[in-house]
């Protein structure tokens, strides 16, 4: 069956302190690629996606993921974390012969911390 | 890239009433979609908005409870029929466009409480 895991329900990081969120996925060709973050109220926002090439992408607010097929990952880092990026964030993946059809992991709710 | 405009973003509604929430695009998309996010959870896919067609509802939703209308390529509806408690979620339309798969856009929400 298809899945998206997001192994890690909750993260406390300091601010300043580096980040890094973790993303698996089980499909039967690679995916499109997908980081959201959700801050509390507001609807999602992208911070970064791949379809193909490079497999480190830059996204918006300074993350970065990389895609690693051989893991079949796609994980979310961030060098310096600031109070603002306390939110959910959510890994996703869409089919590419269904572009549009998403399928989220369960969440990663970060807490950042003085 | 284009703007989705949803409405209402939130209501209060008692049980065994029906809720109908609308979603505007501001260009036209190919694809429409609508998702709930029940209380702590991630989002799940219910259905896939067709123009001028039934939608095609993903596993454990059907259209007598989640019917959903879009008569053009700019506007759908998810109307949230015989509410429970259990109806309480967010609820979130998309739309892409599938001759370009760039970017997916979502509305704002509808936070919908059931009482």
């Amino acid at each position: 069956a298809q899945s998206v895991t997001q192994p890690d329900i909750h993260i406390t990081v300091s601010e300043g302190a580096s980040l890094e969120l973790r993303c698996n996925y089980s499909y039967g060709a690679t995916p499109y690629l997908f980081w959201y973050v959700q801050s509390p109220g507001q609807g999602l926002q992208l911070l970064l996606k791949y379809f193909s090439g490079d497999t480190l992408v830059q996204g918006i607010k300074g993350f970065e993921a990389e895609f690693k097929r051989s893991q079949s990952s796609f994980n979310l880092r961030k060098p310096s974390v600031h109070w603002s990026d306390a939110a959910e964030y959510f890994c996703a993946v869409a089919p590419t012969d269904s572009w549009g059809k998403f399928q989220f992991g369960a969440g990663t709710q970060v807490v950042v911390t003085p | 890239s284009a703007v989705i405009s949803q409405k209402p973003s939130r209501d209060i509604c008692q049980r065994g009433t029906s809720l109908t929430i609308q979603c505007q695009v501001d260009s036209q998309v190919t694809m429409m979609f609508w998702y709930r996010q029940q209380p702590g959870q991630s989002l799940t896919l219910i259905a896939t908005a067709n123009q001028g067609s039934e939608a095609t509802y993903e596993s454990g939703f059907v259209i007598d409870k989640f019917p959903i209308s879009r008569p053009n390529l700019t506007f759908s509806t998810l109307t949230v029929s015989n509410m429970s408690p259990e109806d309480s979620s967010i609820y979130l339309c998309s739309g892409v466009d599938s001759t370009q798969n760039t970017e997916a856009f979502f509305g704002q929400g509808t936070r919908l409480t059931v009482v």
